[in-house]
């Protein structure tokens, strides 16, 4: 059974950092491309950033990108979102999530989500 | 970046009841196009992928239909368990965008 899950989220003022991890489970993990996706408070989903197996090739939102850095473990199957210059709108709900297809375009279909940790972004 | 358009935001519908959402993609997506369902606090539960393929697990009351730039999730009747907000997904192009998601209420 496939299973990720995210730790690291708690509040944090605007300005500061965190690292959120994700400890994954039940599959070739260094096979898979995964994603971030975070959802604010009663809000919808929004896709944050991806990485691909070896950590070779990463992407980002642009409303994350410079301040947000994705990272893989995969001695460790873990995956990590450095946040830095947090934000009030980065409060979210924070989710890895892992696709149907271990490449970049099937990655982007998400079969298995964590259940998310939040972020608070506030002073 | 692609933008999903769903409609209509909410609906009312009760248990029995045929629902059909709607999700207009910006531009042509092939059938590049999944739909979640989210419940009340819980993650986003993986429904169908490639506009009409009905995920492992997931009841046949839910289907899809759509390509190029419209889609449609239709279920059939609807259960009580189905009372929850629905997203629509591109993965045509990076970044993966969402619609802002349909909620059936009763």
């Amino acid at each position: 059974e496939v299973q990720l899950v995210e730790s690291g989220g708690v509040v944090v003022q605007p300005g500061g950092s965190l690292r959120l991890s994700c400890a994954a489970s039940g599959f070739a993990f260094d096979d898979y491309t995964i994603h971030w996706v975070r959802q604010a408070p009663g809000k919808g989903l929004e896709w944050v950033s991806l990485i691909t197996w070896d950590g070779g090739t990463t992407y980002y939102a642009d409303s994350v990108k410079g301040r947000f850095t994705i990272s893989r473990d995969n001695s460790k199957s873990s995956l990590y979102l450095q946040m830095n210059r947090l934000r009030t709108e980065d409060t979210a709900f924070y989710y890895c999530t892992k696709g149907k297809g271990p490449d970049i375009g099937t990655s982007s279909s998400y079969e298995d989500w964590g259940q998310g940790t939040l972020v608070t972004v506030s002073s | 970046d692609i933008q999903m358009t769903q409609s209509p935001s909410s609906l009312s519908a009760s248990v029995g009841d045929r629902v059909t959402i709607t999700c207009r993609a910006s531009q042509s997506i092939s059938n590049y196009l999944n739909w979640y369902q989210q419940r009340p606090g819980k993650a986003p539960k993986f429904l169908i992928y490639a506009a009409s393929s009905l995920q492992s697990g997931v009841p046949s009351r839910f289907s899809g239909s759509g390509s190029g730039t419209d889609f449609t999730l239709t279920i059939s009747s609807l259960q009580p368990e189905d009372f929850a907000i629905y997203y629509c997904q591109q993965t045509y192009s990076i970044p993966p965008t969402f619609g802002l998601g349909t909620k059936v209420e009763i």
